[in-house]
């Protein structure tokens, strides 16, 4: 079946340190989004990317790297300069014209220890 | 701009009564519509969406929502509420070409009481 998948699951990252998360997707979908939730907030876009090899910075950008080396993967890295970075972060995946919706991955909750 | 309003951060219903959840939208060209539910600790999934068309549009596990454009608002309803329908529920809103920019509520949780 096809989907998202990223991994891991669950991340703890200690203060000072770069992580890096995984998000691969075998729909074929053009477009990928990365997201932060946070309890009240709903979702907060990080970075999305409409084609391989080009990106651009959503509304929360600062502290987080991504790339599009592949059509099917789509990595998020939090950087050390990420200074609140517990969080829910979520992968995401659409056609890129028309109304489809996006499809979401499971999730990764990273936590600062 | 676009952007999402969902009344009520969180909605609790007797299983079997009416679940409405509401969701006003303000945009400047035509809209796309979404909702999506979201289970502890998972992504998000679409529940129904909004394009053209027909106004009133039908979903997953027995949930619809209308779209009026003259009160600018999408809600979602179910005439009984199940114990699984506990969960997250977000509204969205984007709009043209792509699913750029989605832009999503803040979330009404929804609890079911026996």
């Amino acid at each position: 079946d096809g989907g998202i998948t990223q991994s891991p699951k669950y991340l703890f990252r200690k203060e000072g340190q770069n992580v890096t998360l995984s998000c691969e997707q075998n729909l074929n979908h053009d477009a990928m989004y990365w997201y932060r939730q946070d309890p009240g907030q709903g979702l907060r876009l990080i970075y999305y990317s409409q084609i391989v090899n080009d990106f651009q910075k959503g509304d929360i950008a600062e502290g987080y790297s991504v790339s599009r080396e592949k059509k099917e993967s789509f990595p998020l890295t939090v950087t050390s300069a990420q200074k609140n970075p517990t969080a829910f972060y979520l992968c995401a995946s659409s056609i890129a014209t028309g109304g489809y919706g996006y499809t979401f991955g499971s999730g990764t909750r990273l936590t600062v220890v | 701009a676009q952007s999402v309003t969902q009344l009520g951060s969180h909605v609790s219903v007797s299983e079997g009564a009416l679940v409405l959840l509401r969701c006003n939208y303000s945009s400047s060209v035509p809209p796309y519509l979404f909702w999506y539910v979201q289970y502890p600790n998972q992504g998000l999934q679409l529940l129904l969406k909004y394009t053209t068309g027909a106004t009133l549009v039908k979903g997953i596990n027995g949930f619809e929502a209308e779209f009026k454009k003259s009160e600018t608002s999408f809600h979602l309803t179910k005439p009984s509420a199940h114990m699984s329908d506990a969960a997250e529920y977000f509204c969205a809103v984007s709009h043209g070409t792509g699913g750029f920019k989605t832009i999503f509520g803040a979330g009404t949780r929804l609890f079911v009481k026996a």
